[in-house]
């Protein structure tokens, strides 16, 4: 089954402790993002990546870090988290980028405290 | 000139109405205007997308209308379900470019039985 999966679906941390939300799709597509949707906000990227070892920072990149080393996986990493980064995430696969139709997965949940 | 305005944030319709959701746009190089829909609990997943040279495209009870000269677009759904309660997004983007997507903020729709 073509599909985006992210881990954790729920995960709440404490300020300043490092953290990584994996994010893998199998449909062998070049262009992945990471996205923040908060409420009155609606969805804003965060990083983009167009293709293994070529990442681009997105609208709201700042706090997060990201690594394309292989094509299926683009994982979010925040090195030090604060609370304003308590947010749903998504991270979205598509064969390039906003040219077609975006995949998305089922979404991570972070709470900072 | 790169936001998607949309409006409005929360709609509520009988079972068997018209919702409408519209979004509105500045930059004149957006040149694909889709329409996300996403359940609570579950990422976005495309419903409908137009690219500027027809003015509507319609697929089952759903149909994007779209105004060029007033930079305009809008999702309509005819005879509304409860099923169809959600949250909608509009979205624009390029076809060349960055190929990023800039999303609306979204409507919350609920269709009352």
């Amino acid at each position: 089954e073509a599909q985006v999966t992210q881990n954790p679906r729920y995960l709440i941390t404490v300020t300043g402790k490092k953290l990584t939300v994996t994010c893998s799709q199998n449909m062998n597509h070049e262009y992945m993002s990471w996205y923040r949707q908060d409420p009155g906000l609606g969805l804003r990227q965060i990083y983009y990546s167009m293709n293994v070892e070529v990442t681009d920072k997105g609208d709201v990149p700042e706090g997060y870090k990201v690594s394309r080393k292989e094509k299926r996986n683009f994982p979010l990493i925040l090195e030090s988290p604060s609370p304003n980064q308590t947010s749903l995430y998504f991270c979205a696969s598509s064969p390039h980028g906003g040219k077609t139709e975006a995949f998305f997965g089922q979404g991570t949940r972070l709470t900072v405290v | 000139q790169q936001q998607v305005k949309q409006s409005p944030q929360s709609l509520i319709v009988q079972k068997g109405g018209i919702s409408i959701i519209n979004c509105a746009y500045e930059n004149t190089a957006f040149d694909y205007f889709p329409w996300y829909q996403q359940f609570p609990g579950k990422g976005p997943a495309l419903l409908i997308a137009i690219r500027p040279d027809v003015s509507e495209k319609k697929e089952g009870r759903f149909t994007i209308s779209f105004n060029k000269s007033a930079k305009q677009f809008s999702l309509h759904i005819m005879d509304s379900q409860p099923g169809d309660s959600a949250t909608y997004f509009c979205a624009a983007s390029t076809l060349s470019g960055t190929y990023k997507y800039i999303f609306g903020t979204g409507t919350r729709l609920k269709v009352l039985a």
